[in-house]
């Protein structure tokens, strides 16, 4: 099977300015995440979607972040105005319902240079 | 509320040395743990899972035990290869609640095998 997409691979932006980054999650997979890994850290979770519906945004920065999964499939995650601290790698990972629900795959990752 | 702490890196060995990369938790609950390894330029993949105490989880050679008591997942592997010069992330799911299926990492590990 496929695995997640994610899109675009780099992005160079200057701070201020404006970021959306694009994912596909594995087919039949439910539940959708966005990560946040800084360079020499683990990732770190900023939102989770069951579906089209978001289950847990506590650690999404919301006066710059959004993030979206209107039809319960694929999701975009933006970033409005840029700083230079959300230079990072974003990873987008889903998993199935059932008994593997908490196995997750990971996309490849978008690496963010704010400059 | 939850943490994951890795051992300090990273950890250079040579070809066919044993390695072991330490993790300890904390948690609320009765969390599954995980090693995730993330190859340069991928995303990260699932190595191995315990799901409970006393669990031994293990794939390509690499083990960890679950052991409640010492609340730790340490790693190991007899004899490692060139091949598994890699980042490894320790992690834990949150085991109840809305946040079912999210993860908390460690900060990583970064190993490098030379022939």
């Amino acid at each position: 099977e496929a695995g997640v997409a994610q899109s675009p691979r780099y992005k160079i932006i200057e701070k201020r300015q404006s970021v959306a980054f694009w994912c596909n999650p594995i087919s039949g997979h439910a539940t959708l995440y966005w990560y946040q890994q800084i360079l020499g850290q683990g990732p770190k979770l900023l939102i989770q979607f069951q579906n089209n519906g978001v289950v847990d945004d506590s650690q999404l920065p919301k006066d710059r972040f959004s993030a979206e999964r209107l039809k319960g499939v694929d999701s975009t995650l933006k970033i409005q105005p840029a700083k230079l601290e959300d230079s990072a790698v974003y990873l987008c990972a889903s998993s199935r319902p059932g008994i593997a629900k908490n196995i997750q795959y990971f996309g490849a990752g978008t690496r963010l240079s704010v400059l | 509320g939850n943490s994951v702490t890795q051992m300090e890196g990273p950890v250079t060995l040579s070809e066919e040395a044993f390695l072991t990369i330490n993790c300890t938790y904390t948690a609320t609950g009765y969390p599954s743990l995980f090693w995730y390894v993330q190859y340069p330029g991928e995303g990260l993949q699932l190595l191995l899972k315990a799901t409970k105490a006393d669990d031994k989880g293990s794939n390509k050679g690499f083990e960890a035990t679950y052991r409640k008591e010492t609340t730790s997942f340490h790693l190991e592997k007899g004899s490692v290869q060139v091949s598994d010069s890699a980042v490894y992330f320790c992690a834990l799911d949150h085991a109840g609640g809305t946040s079912y299926g999210k993860l908390t990492f460690g900060q990583g590990t970064i190993l490098t095998v030379h022939p």
